[in-house]
């Protein structure tokens, strides 16, 4: 059971470059999530879901795009990456069906943009 | 707005007792939830509260208060492999999570 793997770990952009982050769950759950985790701050919520085909917008969203065409997975895109988005990336999903929805976070994409 | 207040870091020795607490103002409450980090790595949960009181998780204890919008984590008998960053996370009145940015926990010999 891989739970929810993210790829790659680390990565480094020069500013306007595009990328996809990779985000795989085998866990079945309908929720998933992208944070970014910048010191000295709270994990910020990017974009989310609560199943295939449906995609909704967090607190930070600017700069990034989702897609949700199968339950397993959630990729990230940056469009033109800026230095502003250097951070840690985390994908997390839930079983939305509890009230607690437990999150499941991947191990995390260490992103440098230049 | 929505606010999350935890200590940076704390420090404590092996061995003892240490009380990571968390306050916090946000649009509603469906609950409040406690997550360990270990450098570069990710968070893993360790506790929900919903309801006042105190829950019990082996040597791990949370205890909640709605009504003072305050919270703690209660962490007995320290090892080292407890140090860590701990995340307060509260779930607002739309399901969302607001997070608090975390204590850094650092156990001494």
């Amino acid at each position: 059971n891989a739970g929810v793997t993210q790829t790659p770990k680390f990565q480094v952009l020069k500013t306007g470059q595009s990328m996809t982050l990779q985000c795989a769950q085998d866990m079945n759950h309908e929720y998933m999530s992208w944070y970014r985790q910048d010191p000295g701050m709270g994990l910020r919520l990017i974009h989310y879901s609560v199943g295939a085909g449906i995609t909704d917008q967090g607190e930070v969203p600017n700069g990034y795009n989702v897609s949700r065409s199968t339950t397993e997975d959630f990729p990230l895109r940056l469009l033109s990456a800026a230095p502003s988005q250097t951070s840690v990336y985390f994908c997390a999903s839930g079983d939305g069906r509890s009230g607690a929805n437990v999150l499941t976070f991947g191990a995390g994409s260490r992103l440098t943009v230049l | 707005g929505q606010n999350i207040d935890q200590p940076t870091e704390m420090t404590a020795t092996e061995g003892a007792i240490v009380q990571v607490n968390c306050t916090y103002q946000t649009s509603g409450f469906n609950g409040l939830f406690w997550y360990q980090q270990h450098a570069g790595e990710a968070p893993t949960f360790l506790s929900y509260n919903v309801l006042d009181g105190l829950e019990e998780k082996g040597r791990f204890s949370s205890f909640l208060s709605r009504s003072k919008g305050y919270s703690y984590l209660l962490l007995k008998e320290l090892q080292m492999k407890d140090s860590a960053s701990y995340l307060c996370a509260v779930m607002d009145s739309n399901y969302q999570l607001i997070w608090g940015a975390g204590t850094k926990l650092i156990i001494k010999p």
